[in-house]
């Protein structure tokens, strides 16, 4: 069964970091690129980031650029987002999301059940 | 950055009926690169329908998604129970966005 595990979402402060993991099985996790996609609280669907297959290619939302920091380990099968400077409207619930196939131009073909981020003093 | 609007914002239906979501580019979507999905409450979305008009694994077929360009239509041709939900398209020619979402409510 292909599965997506998001882990490392809390309450955070203002202007400090975190660290979300996605751990992914069921799939050849290195055939895929990976994607973050966030959800505010009763809001919609915001892309964060994508990676390619082999981290040669990686995009960020405007919002998120030169904050946030995306990467892979293909050995551990493991996606991770790296959060720095973290704001009050980065809460949201982080979806981790496989892709269609090995670039980032693709849809987002399944979603873990997400880890929720609260930046709040 | 493309911006993708979708109407109605709601969507008032009743079992059976054709349910016709529109999700309109600011500006053309490269190689028709435009998702549906579908979240309900509490859930993680689902993709529906992937570069423009083809299905996902698993989707019936009263789902199609068609268009190209700047608009794309979302087509649910009889409406079951569960399809009551949010749909949102995706564009992922440039970068990737989002519309802000069609809620489809029984009526």
């Amino acid at each position: 069964e292909v599965q997506l595990v998001e882990s490392g979402g809390g309450l955070v402060q203002p202007g400090r970091s975190l660290r979300l993991s996605c751990a992914a099985s069921g799939f050849t996790f290195d055939d895929y690129a990976m994607h973050w996609v966030r959800q505010a609280p009763g809001k919609g669907l915001e892309w964060v980031s994508g990676i390619s297959w082999n981290s040669g290619s990686i995009g960020y939302a405007d919002s998120v650029k030169g904050r946030f920091t995306i990467s892979r380990d293909n050995a551990k099968n493991s996606l991770y987002l790296q959060m720095n400077s973290l704001r009050a409207e980065d809460t949201a619930l982080y979806y981790c999301a496989k892709g269609e196939n090995e670039v980032v131009v693709a849809a987002t073909q399944l979603w873990g059940q997400g880890t929720l981020v609260t930046v709040s003093s | 950055e493309i911006v993708l609007t979708q109407s109605p914002g709601t969507l008032s239906l009743s079992p059976g009926e054709r349910a016709t979501l529109s999700c309109r580019a600011s500006q053309s979507v490269s190689s028709s690169y435009l998702a549906w999905y579908q979240q309900k409450p509490g859930q993680a979305p689902r993709l529906l329908i992937y570069g423009a008009s083809s299905r996902a694994t698993g989707i019936p077929d009263r789902f199609s998604g068609s268009g190209s360009g700047t608009d794309f239509t979302l087509t649910i041709s009889r409406l079951e129970p569960e399809d009551f939900a949010v749909y949102y398209c995706q564009q992922y020619g440039s970068s990737h966005t989002f519309g802000q979402g069609t809620k489809l409510e029984i009526k």
